[in-house]
């Protein structure tokens, strides 16, 4: 168990430019979450899937935005058109279990930079 | 979710028990109490979660009072590398769609100092 990765950590893009992140969750977890953070925030809740449905998204979640979890394993979060307010930490979580079993493991995080 | 309410930051000294209280007087009889900390530039970091009982692991103890309106998250021997942003999430352990996401407030930065 390597627990959650994330690629890359970091990235700069120019305004205007399509980014995408990985997340590769705890094997065998079957629900895996987004979440945004910026400085001097708590991270918030962006959207998560459970296998690979997309269950919920956040209105934080913009039409530039899509995240994708082909065959329930890793996922990929696309920002389309990057603006300058898309700079932030990205976050993945992983979890396995309901209820009072459920605790989300974080990824080190993706954190972006438009210039 | 319920909300909660957390003191901006917190000091400790070295090797004393770190006490780190958190209000969260609207919980519902089904929310968990977790806690997870953040270091500086990394992703948030497990700790420990409860009900109504308290809890120990070999990170830290959690005390829920009574009427589960507040709790407390114990260190019992702070170290230098327990600096951090300390969060204390209330999450619902079940119902809807949505019941999995936590909802992270401002937290308290505990510094422990030598």
């Amino acid at each position: 168990d390597t627990g959650v990765s994330q690629d890359p950590r970091h990235k700069i893009t120019k305004r205007g430019q399509n980014v995408t992140f990985r997340c590769d969750p705890i094997s065998e977890h079957n629900r895996l979450y987004w979440y945004r953070q910026t400085l001097g925030q708590g991270p918030e809740f962006l959207t998560y899937f459970q296998n690979e449905a997309q269950l919920e998204k956040s209105r934080l979640l913009s039409d530039r935005f899509s995240a994708e979890r082909p065959k329930g394993s890793f996922s990929t979060l696309e920002i389309q058109r990057t603006e300058q307010g898309d700079s932030a930490m990205y976050l993945c979580a992983s979890s396995q279990g309901w209820g009072g079993q459920e605790t989300q493991y974080f990824g080190p995080g993706t954190r972006l930079l438009v210039l | 979710d319920a909300k909660t309410t957390q003191p901006p930051s917190m000091d400790c000294a070295e090797g004393r028990a770190a006490n780190l209280p958190c209000n969260h007087s609207t919980i519902s009889g089904n929310e968990y109490v977790y806690w997870y900390r953040q270091i500086h530039s990394q992703g948030p970091q497990y700790i420990i979660h409860g009900l109504k009982n308290n809890e120990t692991n070999e990170m830290a103890s959690l005390i829920i009072t009574e009427d589960r309106k507040s709790s407390t998250l114990i260190l019992p021997h702070a170290t230098l590398r327990d600096t951090a942003v300390y969060y204390c999430i209330v999450r619902a352990n079940a119902g809807g769609t949505s019941y999995g996401k936590l909802t992270f407030g401002q937290g308290t930065i505990l510094t422990v100092h030598p």
